[in-house]
């Protein structure tokens, strides 16, 4: 299974876009990228996810390079409500339905 | 649509005590599952439940740790006796498919 890289902490002004990175560099071919995040005392929140191309929901933009082997979660218009570890998790198909996998995440604080 | 509901939402025990905490899936929600997060970690799967079955708890310790799924509906996790590295945020998530997972606000649970 893939592993995945992040930086511990991030930083971000109230209003402007949140990158957060994510390495992968040993993705396989049938590996997803899932992003959830965690907001002080809840439980992580899934956020978004994908293969190869370009996602975007409600919440965020996933955006994957060519090669697959790195991401990035933008939030566009980051709110205070958005500080919260951020989980990158890489994920195949025969995995699903199982636990999943988290690392440390990066913590991101958005400040005014 | 109600979240995932767990309690209590902080609970506070001597070592060598016992505790139980119980957890409320997503209606129709076929999949549960029970993580241990420790401070400044990621959550680790103790238990999954597929309805009434168990289907992963590889990782619980199982000398002092149990958990049940009566009905397929509510489960609780029970610790006795507890331990001082007991202390975490224990989270509950279920799962309509075999993809995105929906987790509870967790509970605290600190052993002194």
């Amino acid at each position: 299974d893939a592993k995945t890289t992040q930086p511990p902490s991030m930083d971000c002004a109230e209003g402007r876009a949140a990158n957060l990175p994510c390495n992968h560099s040993t993705i396989s071919g049938n590996e997803y990228v899932y992003w959830y995040r965690q907001i002080h005392s809840q439980g992580p929140q899934y956020i978004i996810h994908g293969l190869k191309n370009n996602e975007t929901n409600e919440m965020a933009s996933l955006i994957i390079t060519e090669d697959r082997k790195s991401s990035t979660l933008i939030l566009p218009h980051a709110t205070l409500r958005d500080t919260a570890v951020y989980y990158c998790i890489v994920r195949s198909p025969r995995q699903a339905g199982t636990a999943l996998i988290f690392g440390k995440g990066t913590t991101l604080s958005v400040s005014s | 649509e109600a979240g995932v509901a767990q309690s209590p939402r902080y609970k506070i025990i001597e070592k060598r005590q016992s505790v139980a905490f119980w957890c409320n899936p997503i209606s129709g929600h076929a999949t549960l599952y029970w993580y241990q997060q420790i401070l400044g970690q990621g959550p680790k799967l103790l238990i999954q439940f597929q309805n009434n079955g168990v289907v992963d708890d590889s990782q619980l310790p199982k000398d002092r740790f149990s958990a049940e799924r009566l009905k397929g509906v509510d489960s609780t996790l029970k610790i006795q006796p507890a331990k001082l590295e007991d202390s975490a945020v224990y989270l509950c998530a279920s799962s309509p498919t075999l993809d995105t997972q929906y987790f509870g606000p967790g509970t605290r649970l600190t052993v002194l």
